[in-house]
């Protein structure tokens, strides 16, 4: 079975740029969710997606993240304009079943 | 605080040891989770669990619903188990809380 897939793996941009990462779940899982993962912390939840529609986003920063899950299968996660602060690992997760299986990430860098 | 308490933060142990991982949390949940963290790697899930314990090879997972605490125990520690453990909550009403995670390091 393949695994939750997200591209691109790494990402340098300079501070006020814009920048989408992409993730494909596992195929059937219903449930997609974004993490974001700053150095030395643990996973901070950021957006849970059930199939096309938002179930939680209250941690998500809305006026400069944004996510679609148009289809109810691939998702974006875009941030614009980007922050130094916004330097973290990116995790996109699916689950059908209660256990979430992780991406390998996205790592971006904000100079 | 956080709703998720791991300790030690950092563990440094020698290829053979018994290791031990501690989870306290705070709220009340459904399951809780032992993820596995390489470095530059992804994220893979170890157990999830209700009640009880599990095992999985030299992993054992321990949960007491009552005192809202998980053990991770790593028995014959091995270099390749060198990694950020971290502890997840799957709390009754909202999403998942995450731990720091624990940086273990097994030196051969």
């Amino acid at each position: 079975e393949a695994g939750v897939a997200q591209s691109p793996r790494y990402k340098i941009i300079e501070k006020r740029q814009s920048v989408a990462f992409w993730c494909n779940p596992i195929s059937g899982h219903a449930t997609l969710y974004w993490y974001q993962q700053i150095l030395g912390q643990g996973p901070k939840l950021l957006i849970q997606f059930q199939n096309n529609g938002v179930v939680d986003d209250s941690q998500l920063p809305k006026d400069r993240f944004s996510a679609e899950r148009l289809k109810g299968v691939d998702s974006t996660l875009k941030i614009q304009p980007a922050k130094l602060e916004d330097s973290a690992v990116y995790l996109c997760a699916s689950s059908s079943t209660g256990t979430q299986y992780f991406g390998p990430g996205t790592r971006l860098l904000v100079l | 605080k956080n709703e998720v308490e791991q300790s030690p933060q950092n563990l440094t142990a020698q290829e053979g040891e018994f290791i031990t991982i501690n989870c306290s949390y705070s709220v009340g949940i459904s399951a809780l989770h032992w993820l596995q963290q390489h470095p530059g790697g992804g994220i893979v899930s170890l157990f999830m669990l209700s009640s009880g314990k599990k095992k999985h090879g030299r992993l054992i997972a321990t949960i007491n619903i009552q005192e809202k605490h998980s053990s991770l125990h790593i028995t014959a520690s091995h270099p390749r188990d060198s990694a950020v453990y971290i502890c997840a909550v799957s709390p009754i009403n909202y999403d998942m809380r995450f731990g720091a995670g624990t940086r273990l390091t097994v030196k051969p």
